[in-house]
């Protein structure tokens, strides 16, 4: 079964500065990748993917990830955070169809942003 | 596009009621959905998988008679909680899988269910 772990329950940083939160993931299987925002009292929003290909994704509100087999994880980057940016961010990995396309999430990291 | 929706987005009920939660998918079809729970500063638990058409397929330690999964539609699951109890107050939320895209769920906004 796979399992996923945020390293980083909380993140504080400054407004304009780069933020990178972390995941890694455990499977015995290939993966697909997920990134999900959740504002509060509300749903999850995804911010981006990763099926195949380019190992570097780029998602929504100027955020990216890297996908890294090697080191199984797929962290979150973005080079310079908006106050709006404050949220907690869910990492979500999945073993595909074969496996009923479930969702497996980290417990989430609270991104913080201060002016 | 990819929008899903839940109705209701609140709901306060008395002990002993049963409460309907909508889920739909509004510009796609999703002949799979799925419902979560949330308690408060945690991660999602996935509660089951509703397949339309089909009976739903409930996760270890979930009651499926406490929890009724209907997917009536291609754009419809609905969840039931039976009986509530205080203990099953939470933020209730549910995903769908587009069928053009089946490895991405779309998630809905979520209700909050308070059971007194």
């Amino acid at each position: 079964a796979q399992s996923v772990t945020q390293l980083d329950s909380q993140v504080p940083v400054f407004e304009e500065a780069p933020v990178e939160l972390r995941c890694n993931y455990s499977s015995s299987v290939s993966v697909y990748l997920f990134w999900y925002v959740q504002y509060p009292n509300q749903g999850l929003q995804l911010l981006l993917k990763y099926l195949s290909g380019s190992t570097l994704v780029k998602g929504i509100n100027g955020f990216e990830a890297e996908f890294n087999k090697s080191q199984t994880s797929f962290h979150l980057r973005k080079p310079s955070v908006h106050i709006s940016d404050t949220a907690e961010y869910f990492c979500a990995v999945s073993e595909g169809r074969e496996y009923g396309n479930k969702l497996v999430f980290g417990a989430g990291t609270i991104l913080r942003v201060k002016s | 596009g990819a929008v899903v929706s839940q109705h209701p987005s609140r709901v306060i009920c008395k002990s002993g009621t049963s409460v309907k939660i909508e889920c739909r998918s509004l510009d796609f079809q999703a002949t799979t959905m799925f419902w979560y729970r949330q308690f408060p500063k945690k991660s999602l638990m996935l509660m089951a998988t509703s397949n339309e058409g089909s009976k739903a397929t409930y996760e270890q330690g979930v009651e499926k008679d406490k929890f009724l999964i209907n997917h009536a539609s291609l754009t419809l699951s609905t969840l039931t909680v039976t009986s509530a109890h205080p203990e099953d107050s939470s933020f209730y939320i549910c995903s769908a899988r587009d069928d053009r895209d089946q490895e991405t769920q779309y998630f809905g906004p979520g209700t909050r269910l308070l059971v007194l």
